[in-house]
């Protein structure tokens, strides 16, 4: 069975400061899909980046980067140049490829709540 | 409008009424999920449809939990004899493909609090 590991359940960052959100997961399949989303608290759920598990190179999405280390099973994903409307809550989460059982399903971390600080 | 649309968008019952709680997807998506977030945790996997096809339920927590999705487009999900503990949001989401590079686009969800 799949599972995402979030530990850290709150962080601090100061504006304009870089941060790192970690994510960790475990799965036996060779092909996979790695997503981090944001929850501001309103409550819409914001997809931001995805990395392929056969990827390469690591994901980039403006300020959004994904720090993929396949051999650890770690998917962190970096914030740069923070900003105030940045905080939320952060979820990684992980989509079954096809050789696995339950193919094409999303599992989700417990998240992370990231306050940005002016 | 282009996204995932529920309704309604805040649902209050008293316990052991049924309650129904409906998905538009996007258009065209043929992938479609249920999820069930309490306050503060991560959203929890309920059951999935490939068109009109329920391909996995394993999420959904007892018998009193069932959804549909007919005709492959909007799914309800349904929830009989609802408990003090079904109270949550309810989101549902939807994806182009079942490929592991689709993204799921989630709804605004549904908030429950049964009394």
């Amino acid at each position: 069975a799949q599972k995402i590991t979030q530990t850290q359940p709150g962080m601090f960052v100061q504006e304009k400061e870089a941060v790192t959100l970690d994510c960790t997961y475990d799965t036996s399949d060779q092909s996979y899909g790695l997503f981090w989303y944001k929850q501001p608290s309103s409550g819409e759920m914001i997809f931001l980046i995805y990395q392929g598990s056969y990827d390469e190179q690591n994901a980039t999405e403006g300020r959004y980067s994904l720090n993929f280390q396949k051999a650890r099973k770690s998917a962190n994903l970096v914030i740069s140049a923070s900003q105030l409307g940045d905080s939320a809550m952060y979820f990684c989460a992980m989509r079954e490829g096809a050789g696995g059982t339950s193919y094409g399903k999303l599992t989700f971390g417990q998240g992370t709540i990231l306050t940005v600080h002016p | 409008g282009a996204g995932v649309s529920q309704s309604p968008r805040y649902k209050v019952a008293k316990r052991g009424q049924d309650v129904a709680l409906r998905c538009d997807p996007i258009s065209g998506h043929v992938s479609l999920f249920w999820y069930q977030q309490a306050l503060g945790q991560g959203p929890e996997f309920l059951t999935y449809f490939q068109n009109e096809a329920q391909l996995d339920k394993s999420g959904l927590p007892s018998d009193r939990f069932f959804a549909e999705r007919p005709e492959g487009s909007v799914s309800t999900l349904k929830i009989q004899r609802t408990q003090q503990e079904d109270s949550a949001v309810y989101l549902c989401a939807s994806s182009g493909t079942r490929a592991v590079s689709s993204p799921l686009h989630f709804g605004n969800g549904t908030r429950l609090t049964v009394t």
